[in-house]
């Protein structure tokens, strides 16, 4: 059974700053895909990110980049520059050629502090 | 409209109502997810449905009675719910089931059982 697990609950930063959100998680697939979404607290989800597992290279969209150590079944979110509107929930999720199911972990609260 | 609507944003009900959620979707997509968010548990996936047929019902109780008119749009028939039932659902939708590609959200809808 495939797994996601994120182990802050809660995480906070200074605008401005860097910060990276932690996601591991487990199958035995070897062609699957990762994605980090952002809840806001007007509760719209969003993607974040995407990545594909056969893909070596880091995702990255402007302030978002992802530390994907395949071997090590991780899947980080570094956020750069943070920003007031960063503030949300971040879930990491996982999926595989199989119906499009999305397995999410817990989710991390994250607060960007002026 | 533009996106993955849903309506009601807030639903209150007893426990021996019979309310619909609904969910819109104006993107094009082929396929439709329900999810249920609870506090402090990740997003659990219900049903998913792809071309209007249902593809997957992830063993959610006969209570929760879904529907899928056209690609278009979705409801979720609730009947005899339980407290415990109460949480944010969600409404999704994507290209197509079968494939990975990013999951649009809805706001959701908030629903208290009494």
């Amino acid at each position: 059974a495939q797994t996601v697990t994120q182990s802050q609950p809660e995480m906070s930063v200074q605008e401005a700053e860097t910060v990276t959100l932690s996601c591991t998680y487990d199958t035995s697939e070897n062609n699957y895909y990762l994605f980090w979404y952002k809840q806001p607290p007007s509760r719209q989800m969003i993607l974040v990110i995407r990545q594909e597992a056969y893909k070596q290279q880091n995702a990255t969209e402007n302030r978002f980049s992802v530390n994907f150590q395949k071997a090590a079944k991780s899947f980080s979110l570094k956020i750069s520059d943070s920003q007031l509107g960063d503030t949300a929930m971040y879930f990491c999720a996982f999926s595989y050629n199989q119906g499009g199911k999305l397995i999410f972990g817990q989710g991390t609260e994250l607060s960007v502090k002026p | 409209e533009t996106g993955v609507t849903q309506t009601p944003r807030h639903l209150v009900m007893g426990m021996t109502n019979k309310k619909s959620l609904k969910c819109e979707q104006h993107l094009g997509h082929n396929a439709m997810y329900w999810y249920k968010q609870s506090a402090k548990k990740p997003l659990e996936l219900m049903f998913v449905y792809n071309f209007k047929e249902q593809t997957e019902n992830n063993s959610v109780p006969s209570r929760f009675s879904p529907e899928c008119p056209n690609s278009s749009h979705l409801f979720l028939h609730l009947h005899t719910l339980q407290p415990e039932d109460s949480a944010l659902y969600l409404c999704a939708s994507s290209q197509d089931w079968q494939i990975p590609y990013e999951q649009y959200f809805g706001p959701g809808t908030r629903l208290t059982v009494t």
